[in-house]
Formats: structure tokens, C-alpha cells, sequence
């Protein structure tokens, strides 16, 4: 069955840091990914997507790569700050999906100062 | 923050009732979800509507039904609630035009249901 890993220990960062989380998929053949933020009690809020024809994505001070031979998508949160601790998902759909999202269960980041 | 609203934000209710969860949208996409999110799973798709009266199941659609008569509102119902359908429910609107256009989703702020 397809499966999507994200890092289900939660990563420590020192503030001013840049932050790499990885999410992980198999049997599975995504034209789409995205990354979303999740804050405690709220729901998630998108902030990046990406094309299997794209290799990175840049918005800010965050950026994404999608390696498609090695089914694996990195995110990056560069000159972080305590504000961007929260759980970051990832999420994947086909082509012709239908936004139909499925979601890695998300990795915690808690920023310290 | 995208015009989406889920009511109740919270409910508890007795196993074997029906329970009715609204999400309503103020945005007039076509794209409607709902999703639950558990500890160790993440969030996984129950149904989606694409118009309409249009709908269809996704990955954990079983002991749920859901019905879309007006563009804003998209009704997710437990016909007999059980302990296993506690969960965090959330919905999620998209501006996809069609199932081949993949764009962001946004989410409400969640209805977290606990069957006792």
C-alpha cells in the first residue's frame, strides 16, 4: 500500500539555524506535493507546492525539493525563528487527483532560543 | 484566512446516535473535503465533493455519508456514531478547477467529536 514517512521525532533547532525535514514515500507516483504548517488546535495552513517536473521551490525563507527517483522531498526553513515551531505535513496527490491529498502524519520543530 | 466555517467546534455524543457535522464556505469553490486526523495517521480523506450533489468516498468513507445540496455547504454525517470515530475532523476547500488542477487546500479550524 502507499505510504508516506515523515520523521515522527520531533527536531530540535537552535534558532538562526536552517531546519531540513524529509518526507519519504513509496508505492506511489505523486505529480504534486505539498507542505503544509499545523499549529496546536488549528488546521493545517498550505505553504508550498511542487511539480514532479520541478526540482525546487523557493518562497521566502523556505525551500523545497522534490527527487522523484528517490521519492523523497526535503523542506527547508532557513534563519529560523522560535515562530516556525509547529508540525509540518507533507502532502502528495496524482495527476488528474482531484487535490484528493495524502497526508504524512508530520514532523514536530520547535525552535529554541 | 480563507471563508471557511465547521460547526460544532466541539461535540460529545453517546455511541449509536447520528451526528452532523457542517462546513461551510464563503469562497464559492468548487472543491470541498473532509478529512480526520488521529495520532499515528495523519490526515486521511472520508469524502470529497467535486459540485454539486456531486460526491464520492475517499480512503476511510465507512459509517460516514455526506451530502452537498448548495455550493457553500458540505454536510459530513456519523449515521451511528462509534467510539472508533473519535477523532479531530477537519474540512478543506480547494479553488481546483477541474481533477487534473492541483492547487492549495484550506482547512477549517476543526471539530473535535468524541463518542463516548
Amino acid at each position: 500500500s502507499q505510504k508516506i514517512e515523515q520523521n515522527s521525532e520531533a527536531l530540535n533547532i537552535q534558532e538562526g539555524k536552517t531546519a531540513t525535514l524529509t518526507c519519504n514515500y513509496t508505492n506511489y507516483s505523486p505529480a504534486y506535493l505539498q507542505w503544509y504548517r499545523q499549529d496546536p488546535g488549528r488546521g493545517p495552513v498550505f505553504l508550498l507546492l511542487i511539480r514532479e517536473n520541478e526540482k525546487e521551490k523557493r518562497k521566502e525563507r523556505l525551500k523545497v525539493t522534490f527527487d522523484t527517483t528517490l521519492k523523497q522531498s526535503l523542506f527547508h526553513i532557513t534563519a529560523s525563528q522560535p515562530a516556525d515551531s509547529a508540525t509540518y505535513l507533507c502532502a502528495l496527490d496524482r495527476a488528474g487527483g482531484g487535490n484528493k491529498l495524502t497526508f504524512g502524519t508530520g514532523t514536530q520543530l520547535k525552535v529554541e532560543l | 484566512d480563507a471563508g471557511i466555517t465547521q460547526s460544532p467546534r466541539h461535540k460529545v455524543t453517546e455511541t449509536g446516535t447520528p451526528v452532523t457535522l457542517r462546513c461551510h464556505q464563503t469562497e464559492n469553490h468548487r472543491y470541498m473535503y473532509w478529512y480526520r486526523q488521529d495520532p499515528g495517521h495523519g490526515l486521511r480523506l472520508i469524502h470529497y465533493s467535486y459540485g454539486v450533489k456531486d460526491t464520492d468516498k475517499g480512503e476511510v468513507s465507512d459509517g460516514y455519508s455526506v451530502s452537498r445540496s448548495k455550493t457553500e455547504d458540505f454536510l459530513l454525517t456519523l449515521e451511528s456514531a462509534t467510539s472508533s470515530q473519535t477523532s479531530v475532523y477537519f474540512c478543506a476547500i480547494s479553488a481546483s478547477e477541474s481533477f487534473s488542477m492541483n492547487t492549495e487546500a484550506f482547512f477549517g479550524q476543526g471539530t473535535r467529536l468524541t463518542v463516548v
